[in-house]
Order: structure tokens, then C-alpha cells, then sequence
């Protein structure tokens, strides 16, 4: 079945100890989104790619960054992850089509110990 | 900017019957979609329904169906014969339909409980 996996489903990492985040889709959609999201909160938009264009969110930390080295592939590096930044993170696709919806993988849940 | 209000941050309803989970928005666009997004507990979100801005007609999905007040900006969610599957965590969203504009607009969500 066509979907979008990320990988893996929790992470742990220590203070300060960079760490990465996959995410990978069969949808062949040109959009990919990075979420943060905290418990009981909605999910925040960290960036997207439109195909290789690079969106930032204005409030993003420097210390997200992203890379996309195809269209199947993002990946979500967290250079100095620190307590805060204990979530879980959503990556999630969409297709070119205007109303098209986003469809989101289960997420990994990032726990900064 | 665009703004998505759930002022119910917990509902709860009996098993078979109806709920509606409320959902308001503040934008200046004519031209816009709304969602309905469900996430169950320790399980991925997925698409509940979908209404277009230029449909008067309200959308619905089997048990799912919406009220789309354009005027009033609301977009109230209805599930009839609640099940216990309905469990989950409600986000209703919003995205412009300019061009080149792919961001949705969460609101900040209601948990929906169903008793058995």
C-alpha cells in the first residue's frame, strides 16, 4: 500500500547528541511536511519542501534542519536536540493537486534523555 | 493571518449516539479549504473530511458530516451512531487555496471520549 513510513518509531538521544530522523514515501507526492508535536497540543509546522524548494517557518530553531535528497526521501536532523525538544515528530506528504489532503506517517516519538 | 479556533478541548459521548465537535476560523479569503482530522491514541492522523469553500453543500463521509456556515465562519463536525473507534483526538484545519500557498492551519484540537 501506498504510504509514508518513518523511521524509526522512537528515538532516544542524549543532551546535545545530534540526531536524525527518516522519513520515506511511496505516494510520489512533491510535498513533504515536518510537524512537532507535543503532548496534547496541535501539530506545529517546522518546514516543508515544494519538490526542492526548502520552506522555513519563521520560528523554527537553527538547530532544525532538513535535507530531502529525492522525492521519496526527507530527513529531519536535530543538530543539538535539548529537553525541550522531546516530542513527537510528523512528516507528512501531499499531492499536487489544490484541496489535496496531507496524509501523515505515525510519527517518531524523540525522547532527549 | 489565519486562525483556527476548537473551544471545546474534551467531549465526550455514549456509544450510538450523535456529537458535534465545533470548529471556527478567522480569515479575509473567500477561496479556502477546511478539514477534519482524527488521531486515535498512539496512532497515526488520518483524513476525516474535507469541504471546499466555493460548495454550499455540506460534505459527508458514511457516519461524518459537516455544518459549513461560510458567513458565520464555522465548520462544525457531526459524528452520528458514535463507536467506540470515534476515540481519538479531533483537529479541524485550514488552508488557503492561493497559489503556492501548502500550509494547514491547525486548530488546537478536542478529545473525544466515547462510553461504552
Amino acid at each position: 500500500d501506498a504510504m509514508v513510513i518513518q523511521n524509526p518509531r522512537y528515538q532516544v538521544t542524549q543532551f546535545g547528541k545530534p540526531v536524525t530522523l527518516s522519513c520515506s514515501q511511496t505516494l510520489n507526492h512533491n510535498v513533504m511536511y515536518w510537524y512537532q508535536q507535543k503532548s496534547s497540543q496541535a501539530p506545529k509546522l517546522l518546514f516543508h519542501y515544494y519538490d526542492k524548494d526548502f520552506n522555513n517557518e519563521a520560528d523554527t530553531p537553527d538547530n532544525f534542519q532538513s535535507r530531502r535528497p529525492n522525492t521519496s526521501f526527507c530527513f529531519l536532523d536535530i543538530r543539538s536536540p535539548g529537553l525541550g525538544d522531546a516530542a513527537m515528530y510528523l512528516c507528512a506528504t501531499k499531492g499536487p493537486r489544490w484541496g489535496n489532503e496531507q496524509f501523515f506517517g505515525p510519527g517518531t516519538r524523540l525522547t532527549v534523555l | 493571518a489565519q486562525t483556527v479556533t476548537q473551544s471545546q478541548p474534551e467531549m465526550s459521548v455514549q456509544e450510538a449516539e450523535t456529537v458535534t465537535l465545533s470548529c471556527t476560523y478567522d480569515t479575509s479569503e473567500s477561496d479556502y479549504y477546511l478539514f477534519w482530522y482524527k488521531q486515535p491514541p498512539s496512532r497515526q492522523m488520518i483524513l476525516v473530511i474535507r469541504q471546499e469553500a466555493y460548495k454550499q453543500q455540506n460534505a459527508t463521509e458514511n457516519r461524518f458530516s459537516v455544518n459549513f456556515q461560510k458567513a458565520a465562519k464555522s465548520f462544525s463536525l457531526k459524528i452520528s451512531d458514535s463507536q467506540l473507534g470515534d476515540a481519538a483526538m479531533y483537529f479541524c484545519a485550514y488552508r488557503s487555496a492561493q497559489g503556492g500557498s501548502e500550509k494547514l492551519v491547525f486548530g488546537k484540537g478536542t478529545k473525544l471520549t466515547v462510553n461504552p
